[in-house]
């Protein structure tokens, strides 16, 4: 779904350097995730937003931090990266009017060494 | 915590038969219940879903069934195609109070021509 859109696609990054992750979208919706997948792992919730002011942490949000700089941005930094936050992360929005559905950007694809 | 319990974490069908996947949640509050697929190096998108209030739903060759009362619900995909092929996720969430967006650990279905 081009609507949503993460940069960069592709990070390596060493142990104790702060990253950011960004997230974008067009679809005009209100809420925002951050999860990441992990090979058998399945998908889990790091960070979610529900507007501006609104931050709750998700499943795993140890390690990580958010910022929602408008309705159309949510940002995961990783203050000090280690190397089992190597992963692939994805955004996701959904919009409370038309339930429960979530969009999901292309994913970032992250290697801490 | 809770959890969301995927099985099998692998399946091989041949082209035509059905698929069932199967998914046990343990919060008795979760409302609402998606099946996310989600191809090679591609991001998820759901492909149907279900609310607690409801035991089945079809949508063309997929449906989901739900069982409320044992806390399990199952995708069933019938005449599978090649294009099938995937890794699938299950979802349970509580979508009113706090928020819950949990999945299953994905089940990768092979469908062999």
């Amino acid at each position: 779904d081009a609507d949503v859109t993460q940069t960069p696609r592709n990070r390596i990054t060493k142990t104790g350097k702060r990253i950011m992750l960004e997230c974008s979208q067009t679809k005009g919706h209100d809420r925002m995730y951050w999860y990441r997948q992990d090979p058998g792992l399945g998908l889990r919730l790091i960070y979610y937003s529900f507007d501006v002011k609104d931050i709750n942490k998700g499943e795993i949000s140890d390690g990580y931090s958010v910022s929602r700089q408008a309705q159309a941005k949510f940002s995961l930094s990783l203050e000090s990266a280690i190397p089992n936050q190597t992963a692939l992360y994805f955004c996701a929005t959904s919009d409370n009017r038309r339930g429960e559905t979530q969009y999901f950007g292309p994913g970032t694809r992250l290697l801490v060494l | 915590g809770e959890n969301v319990e995927q099985h099998p974490s692998t399946l091989s069908v041949q082209e035509g038969d059905s698929a069932v996947i199967k998914c046990t949640y343990s919060d008795s509050a979760s409302n609402y219940f998606p099946w996310y697929k989600q191809e090679l190096g591609k991001r998820p998108q759901l492909i149907i879903d279900i609310r607690s209030n409801v035991g089945e739903k079809k949508d063309q060759r997929i449906a989901v069934t739900l069982n409320k009362t044992a806390k399990h619900f199952s995708l069933h995909i019938t005449e599978t195609q090649p294009e099938d092929s995937a890794v699938y996720f299950c979802a349970a969430c509580l979508t009113s109070g706090t928020y819950k967006y949990i999945f299953g650990t994905g089940t990768r279905l092979k469908v062999l021509a």
